[in-house]
């Protein structure tokens, strides 16, 4: 059975952290890792990582996969309040249209 | 970018009726959706991937006759939770994959049976 674990499951930093979510897959025939941030509504879409080892980056947030270790991190940088939310890390096989998704990191960043 | 519009936002009902929630593609069209529940301070769980112009999939635990799946249209899937009990009342999600984008999520339906 496919699975998704992600750690930790809650955080609590100061504006200014720098954080490291992580997210462990084990599936079979895997086709895409994706980042998802979730505050009081559904879903919004971060990264989606295919290939080992090419970080993608936006603004403060970046994002690399190991497909050899079958993980990948989630960094955030001087994390702001509007960080605030849980982080969803989800896995999509070939040849299947569905996602697994992880428990989510609950990150609360103090002012 | 893609864009999935989910109806309605929030819905109270009354136990023993029916709620049908709508899910939509508004510029693309999407062959699969897919529907999630997910309780307070929990993931998303799968409950069904709505394939248009055939039978939903139900994920193994999920009462297919409970909650019903119409995917009419390559743009609109419909939940119906029939026979709604308190038990029921949970927040779910649609996502439609895209091949542009991936998976987008319609915005969300609370439900609350009362």
């Amino acid at each position: 059975e496919d699975k998704v674990v992600q750690s930790p499951l809650s955080l609590v930093v100061h504006e200014g952290d720098t954080v490291t979510l992580n997210c462990s897959y084990e599936v079979t025939n895997f086709r895409s890792l994706l980042w998802y941030k979730q505050e009081k509504k559904a879903p919004t879409f971060l990264f989606m990582l295919t290939s080992s080892g090419i970080e993608k980056k936006s603004g403060r947030l970046s994002s690399i996969l190991d497909k050899k270790e079958l993980f990948s991190i989630l960094n955030i940088t001087a994390t702001q309040t509007g960080d605030s939310a849980v982080y969803l890390c989800a896995v999509g096989s070939i040849g299947g249209n569905k996602l697994v998704f992880g428990a989510g990191t609950i990150l609360r960043v103090k002012s | 970018g893609a864009v999935v519009s989910q109806h309605p936002s929030r819905v109270i009902c009354k136990s023993g009726t029916s709620v049908k929630i709508e899910c939509r593609s508004l510029d693309f069209q999407a062959t699969t959706m897919f529907w999630y529940r997910q309780f307070p301070k929990q993931s998303l769980m799968l409950m069904a991937t709505s394939n248009e112009g055939s039978k939903a999939t139900y994920e193994q635990g999920v009462e297919k006759d409970k909650f019903l799946i119409n995917h009419a249209s390559l743009t609109l899937s419909t939940l119906t939770v029939t026979s709604a009990h308190p038990e029921d009342s949970s927040f779910y999600i649609c996502s439609a994959r895209d091949n542009r984008v991936g998976y987008t999520f319609g915005s969300g339906t609370r439900l609350t049976v009362v």
